[in-house]
């Protein structure tokens, strides 16, 4: 079964506007990540953020973790069309051994 | 600088045929993984070599059979297809000194099987 489940499952907003996905976990987790894939291609990591963190950013991208809600947000600010891709996160289970488990994503489309 | 590499990039089999996707990967990782990617389904773990000469079942290894060749090589094995193991199959890396750090994802296998 799914780890973590992405919220919503699609998003369209106009460039230059923020886009925001959440994504919600059930078991205790030592980090969690956000992983980009453009239509055909595979995934690319965009950020990970460990357990004991509370925020994290690089560059438009910001990603919040809160364990207590088990759940996470993935921002991108001043959203470009290059930004159109579906997004996933990934966790790390504190009992999953070596294996990430990814939700199903979040479809963003920036519209020009 | 290739990454993580997968032949082929798209195949078509008829049920029963078997066939071996490959992977190869240049950044001297230590564990390797082998996804599949349904719509709707997210990627879902098949098989995993933590290091070189181990490999586990992840969450779906029913069909599927897989060989850590080297450090590099890790190939993923379809006996007898099924029209269930249409999917889209991915290779990743990870250099694992601490446990699930990020992944780096071949660019896939298109599978269908008729």
């Amino acid at each position: 079964s799914q780890q973590g489940e992405e919220d919503p499952q699609a998003l369209s907003i106009q460039e230059g506007e923020n886009a925001t996905m959440n994504c919600s976990y059930k078991t205790s987790i030592n980090n969690l990540q956000w992983y980009r894939q453009n239509s055909g291609r595979g995934l690319v990591h965009l950020i990970l953020i460990r357990s004991n963190e509370r925020e994290k950013h690089s560059g438009r991208l910001r990603v919040t973790l809160d364990t207590s809600k088990k759940s996470s947000s993935l921002l991108i600010t001043a959203s470009r069309a290059a930004d159109t891709a579906s997004y996933f996160c990934a966790t790390d289970g504190e009992t999953s051994g070596s294996r990430l488990t990814f939700g199903e994503g979040t479809q963003l489309t920036v519209n020009p | 600088n290739a990454g993580v590499t997968q032949t082929p990039k798209f195949q078509v089999l008829k049920t029963g045929q078997s066939m071996t996707l490959q992977c190869a990967q240049d950044m001297n990782h230590n564990s390797m993984y082998w996804y599949r990617q349904d719509p709707g389904m997210g990627l879902r773990l098949i098989y995993y070599s933590a290091s070189e000469g181990t490999t586990d079942k992840g969450e779906v290894p029913n069909g599927y059979n897989v060989s850590r060749l080297n450090k590099r090589e890790f190939s993923l094995r379809l006996e007898s297809a099924a029209p269930s193991q249409t999917s889209v199959y991915f290779c990743a890396s990870s250099t694992r000194t601490v446990r699930n750090e990020k992944l780096f994802f071949g660019s896939g296998t298109q599978l269908s099987v008729l």
